[in-house]
Order: structure tokens, then C-alpha cells, then sequence
């Protein structure tokens, strides 16, 4: 299913450097989320959006930035990567249109900064 | 002490056995309740949710919800190698139209053929 497509699928790189993570979507949802997965920890809610014109801070917005580009593009960026950023990012999307619409998510990305 | 917590395995059962798999929360505003199954080096797909308490079922698996005692469960029945994966409650506040998920920290399920 890649209705929801996150590049790059894996990053290396070093602390100090700016990441840009992007994520699409074909389903044409108007909802989406940056979500980090640590282990022990779960999914957690970084920013997330309702329309191209919302941007919104989710539980642990502090080093992240993101640009809604369109209603199908949502990119996630750390502007001065630290170690402790490793994890696994993933994107999601929801549909605000009827009750209980479920977010989907991509196959996430793993980012690890050494 | 967080929001949600989830019994975090990992948890080995062989093949047909009856799986439980429990959370606890301690927020009672809490209104929607998830399941997301999570495969390896892919994102969590959405299995099963419930808005009031007491069982839905799906095929194999029932979700069970008592917001009295704060508890949730997922009953997997007949268990099958296919069913090996992470997995992961979810939980959600009624806010307006917005449907910010907590998550548990996730049940790894292996079955053993």
C-alpha cells in the first residue's frame, strides 16, 4: 500500500546537520501528522495539520519544524540534528470528512544521527 | 506515569492459541479506542476500534473495552504465524473535530508454527 510515501526510507548523517524528511499521500486526505517511535516509548505526535493553512504542535515539537507544501505534501525537518532525534518517523493522514476516519500511516523513516 | 500503558512482552504463544493483549489508561476522558497491528519496518495499520464499552468483534479478533476499570483488551483467537507483529493500542479524546491519538508503547506477538 503506498498510498502514504515517506522518503528517504532510511538516513545516516551527523549531528549538526539540517534533515529534511517528506512525506505524500494519494489518498487524498486533508489531515496529516509527524509521528516519532522510540522503543519503550510508542508513537508519539510531533506536529500535525488540518488543512495547507494549519500547522498545529503536537507533544514534542521542540527541534522539528514542518512546511505544508500542498494538500498532499507535508515535510518534517530538523534544523541542527542531535543524537538523541534517532528514531523512527513515520507520516500519517486522516480524512476529516465522516465519523472515526482512522490514520493511516507510511512506512516510516529511519533517521539515525551519529 | 503515563497516559496509556500497554504490557510490553515480548509474548510467544504457539500456533491456534488464544492471545490477550491489555492496556490501561488513566485519563477517563478518553472516548476512542484502537488497535494498530504493526509488521516490521512498516507503519501500524489500523485493526479494530471502539467507541463504547463492551465487545466488537471482527472475524478473529474481538476488542474489548471497560471504561469503568480503565482497561482495554484484544482477543486474538486461532492464532497464526501471520499474526507475529507489534501491537499497538491507541486511544482518543473527543475535541471538536480533532482526533490526536495516544499511544501505548506496544505488545511484540510472535506465533510459533
Amino acid at each position: 500500500d503506498a498510498d502514504v510515501t515517506q522518503t528517504p526510507r532510511n538516513r545516516i548523517t551527523k549531528t549538526g546537520k539540517r534533515i529534511m524528511l517528506e512525506c505524500s499521500q494519494t489518498k487524498g486526505h486533508d489531515r496529516m501528522y509527524w509521528y516519532r517511535q522510540d522503543p519503550g516509548l510508542g508513537l508519539r505526535l510531533i506536529y500535525y495539520s488540518f488543512d495547507v493553512k494549519d500547522i498545529n504542535k503536537g507533544e514534542i515539537s521542540d527541534g522539528y519544524s514542518v512546511s505544508r507544501q500542498a494538500q498532499a505534501k507535508f515535510s518534517l525537518s530538523l534544523e541542527s540534528a542531535i543524537p538523541n532525534q534517532t528514531a523512527l518517523y513515520f507520516c500519517a493522514t486522516s480524512d476529516s470528512q465522516g465519523v472515526n476516519q482512522p490514520q493511516h500511516f507510511g512506512d516510516g523513516t529511519r533517521l539515525s544521527i551519529l | 506515569q503515563k497516559e496509556v500503558e500497554q504490557d510490553p512482552g515480548p509474548l510467544s504463544v504457539p500456533e491456534g492459541a488464544i492471545v490477550s493483549l491489555n492496556c490501561t489508561y488513566s485519563n477517563s476522558a478518553f472516548q476512542y479506542f484502537m488497535w494498530y497491528r504493526q509488521y516490521s519496518r512498516k507503519g501500524p495499520e489500523l485493526l479494530m476500534y471502539t467507541y463504547s464499552s463492551g465487545n466488537k468483534e471482527d472475524g478473529r479478533f474481538t476488542a474489548q473495552v471497560d471504561k469503568s476499570s480503565k482497561y482495554i483488551s484484544l482477543f486474538i483467537r486461532d492464532s497464526q504465524p501471520s499474526d507475529s507483529a507489534t501491537y499497538l493500542c491507541a486511544m482518543s479524546l473527543f475535541s471538536g473535530s480533532a482526533r490526536q491519538l495516544t499511544f501505548g508503547s506496544g505488545t511484540q506477538l510472535t506465533v510459533l508454527p
